[in-house]
């Protein structure tokens, strides 16, 4: 198993751009979640999917969509790339409601300039 | 507000030196305490599950406990490869999937 992957690793972004940030996992999970990690912030949920279809928002939603047409993938999408959206941001999947072992996929680096 | 709260933020220790991290939270209604491994450049690893005061899990070189308000990661022992930086985070019972975690704490273990 590849676990849980993210593409791209790293990317700079103008101000206003959009783009998508990838993510799938081939465990059969049903949870699946976005984070995005700043220094002295910890890690900050942003969205979430309990399954296919069905998503939600966590902390800090804004700004951000994602959809959950697969148990294998969660896309994130920022709509218009602010440099307050510079982050690293992680993917993370995990097979129950009652645990808590979230698998977490390797970042992406995101700069906004 | 809940708050969850790492210490120290940074940590040096020579290889063989034991120490523990601790984590504390203010929050009510805790349904689970998590502690994770990050290594620079990587997503963290899921490392234990805590879901009751006086409960222990071991793993290699640690050992994670609980209490009511705090938990502490014991480090045995540690060796270089156990540098890492390590998050905690708390679920609790009102707040459905999401968890809160703290800022972590930076290990480096010298040879």
């Amino acid at each position: 198993n590849a676990g849980v992957t993210q593409t791209p690793k790293f990317q700079v972004l103008k101000t206003g751009q959009s783009m998508t940030l990838q993510c799938a996992q081939d465990m059969n999970h049903e949870y699946m979640s976005w984070y995005r990690q700043d220094p002295g912030m910890g890690l900050r949920l942003i969205h979430y999917s309990v399954g296919a279809g069905i998503t939600d928002q966590g902390e800090v939603p804004n700004g951000y969509n994602v959809s959950r047409s697969t148990t294998e993938d969660f896309p994130l999408r920022l709509l218009s790339a602010a440099p307050s959206q510079t982050s690293v941001y992680f993917c993370a999947s995990r097979p129950r409601r009652s645990s808590y072992e979230q698998y977490f996929g390797p970042g992406t680096r995101l700069t906004v300039t | 507000e809940d708050q969850v709260t790492q210490s120290p933020e940074a940590l040096r220790l020579q290889e063989g030196e034991s120490s523990s991290l601790n984590c504390s939270y203010t929050v009510s209604g805790l349904r689970g305490l998590f502690w994770y491994r990050q290594d620079p450049g990587k997503g963290p690893e899921f490392l234990f599950t805590l879901y009751s005061a006086g409960e222990e899990k071991e793993k290699e070189r640690l050992k994670a406990t609980l209490t009511k308000k705090e938990s502490f990661l014991h480090i045995t022992a540690p060796k270089p490869e156990d540098s890492a930086t390590y998050l905690c985070a708390v679920q609790l019972e009102t707040s459905g999937s999401r968890l809160t975690f703290g800022e972590g704490t930076q290990l480096t273990v010298n040879p």
